[in-house]
């Protein structure tokens, strides 16, 4: 049984540099989410996406960072010019959407620090 | 929007020891309610769920009842173990349609 994977699991990068996260959903899953989490918090939404559309962002979403999901398969999330305040961890969930409700399994997650 | 409310921690216990932690919820519509645990540096596993009003979902022990009238979804458990140690999210989801995370719970179990 595989679940949702991400890669890297850490990134440390220097500031102004950009970066990209992969994440790769449960296989049958048609809804993805990248969450933002910073130390000694919960979770943040980002974005999510129904298949390859991408339905929902989130205003803490600048226009540095980017997101894909290109045939509905895995994700991009890019971060152009990081910054300092961009050192969090990055969580990727899944679902299998439709319906009332939506059971999301979550990634490891990718840790970034930005130097 | 969504907005959840949990006890604030850190919150330790013996093993063996009764745990309750509290959450109270506000969010439009009617929310699905889950429970999630995070262990250090991993993401978030699902605990828990219960999608309407009295329902109990339960998983390893846990428990915890949604309780549309008060709108809360208090987590427990018997007897915690040392293994339980981890950081706990209540978490709404509803017309929103995104999860909506407190700053979490976190337990400490004593041997």
């Amino acid at each position: 049984d595989t679940g949702v994977s991400q890669d890297p699991r850490h990134k440390i990068t220097k500031r102004g540099q950009n970066v990209t996260f992969r994440c790769d959903p449960i296989s049958e899953h048609n809804r993805l989410y990248w969450y933002r989490q910073t130390l000694g918090q919960g979770p943040e939404f980002l974005t999510y996406f129904q298949n390859e559309a991408q339905l929902e962002k989130s205003r803490l979403l600048s226009d540095r960072f980017s997101a894909e999901r290109p045939k509905g398969s895995f994700s991009t999330l890019e971060i152009q010019r990081t910054e300092q305040g961009d050192s969090a961890m990055y969580l990727c969930a899944s679902s299998l959407g439709g319906g009332t409700t939506d059971t999301q399994y979550f990634g490891p997650g990718t840790r970034l620090t930005v130097l | 929007g969504d907005s959840v409310t949990q006890m604030e921690g850190p919150v330790t216990l013996s093993e063996e020891a009764f745990l309750t932690i509290n959450c109270t919820y506000t969010a439009t519509g009617y929310p699905s309610l889950f429970w999630y645990v995070q262990y250090p540096g991993e993401g978030l596993q699902l605990l828990l769920k219960a999608t309407k009003a009295d329902d109990k979902g339960s998983n390893k022990g846990f428990e915890a009842t949604y309780r549309k009238e008060t709108t809360s979804f208090h987590l427990e458990k018997g007897s915690v173990q040392v293994s339980d140690s981890a950081v706990y999210f209540c978490a709404p989801w509803g017309s929103a349609r995104q999860l909506t995370f407190g700053s979490g719970t976190q337990l400490t179990v004593l041997p």
